[in-house]
């Protein structure tokens, strides 16, 4: 069961603020953030696990809502080094394969 | 210094021509993985090796084959590509699948049909 990722796009202005929200219809043990670059590898950025927790480093940061089995992702004072298309990638069990989003395509302007 | 290596980058073949892809790791991660990435879609995964044993996905079409002769490598080979081939091919490792682990990936090989 694919993830629904939304919004499928959005265009910010440097220093502003976005959401990205990662959503399933069933339960799930773990969400697992990426970005990409267009041309690139996709890049970790962080795994949250089940049991409703946060994470975060610099200005990136997720949550991890069990109960809604929904994630988000939160981005502040973006960057212009933020663009690219940001994954949610989840498990549904440990030892599970990865389920891709399509993905948020994230674009910063000067 | 990049960690997971696919090669080439760019591959163009012929419809039905045979084409294999590489992937090489440095990470002596026990976890290979291959997956086919169209435009603007999700990474959807074909398989995987976890050391040795080989995992295909139910709905991988026959047409799409791996190998890992060793640990370090790992191959995608496409026996008679079609125009719906077309895609970026992302290879990826991970430490273990029985922990909950980063996968890394390689840059891509984007593969077009003619």
């Amino acid at each position: 069961q694919q993830p629904v990722q939304s919004p499928q796009a959005v265009i910010l202005r440097e220093g502003e603020d976005a959401v990205i929200n990662c959503s399933s219809s069933k339960a799930l043990y773990s969400v697992h953030w990426y970005r990409q670059k267009h041309g690139e590898a996709p890049v970790f950025l962080m795994i949250l696990l089940k049991g409703g927790e946060q994470k975060g480093h610099d200005k990136i940061s997720a949550s991890f809502n069990e109960k809604k089995q929904q994630s988000s992702l939160y981005l502040t004072a973006s960057q212009l080094s933020y663009s690219g298309t940001y994954f949610c990638g989840t498990e549904r069990e440990r030892d599970d394969k990865i389920i891709f989003g399509k993905g948020t395509r994230l674009h910063i302007l000067p | 210094d990049a960690m997971v290596i696919q090669n080439p980058r760019y591959q163009v073949t012929q419809f039905g021509k045979p084409v294999t892809l590489s992937c090489s790791q440095t990470l002596n991660h026990n976890v290979m993985y291959w997956y086919q990435q169209k435009s603007s879609q999700a990474p959807k995964l074909l398989f995987h090796y976890y050391d040795k044993d080989f995992n295909n996905e139910a709905d991988t079409p026959d047409n799409f084959q791996s190998r890992r002769p060793n640990t370090s490598f790992c191959f995608l080979d496409i026996r008679s590509p079609g125009l719906g081939d077309a895609a970026m091919y992302l290879c990826a490792t991970s430490r273990d699948m029985r922990v909950i682990d980063i996968q890394y990936f390689g840059a891509g090989t984007r593969l077009s049909v003619l």
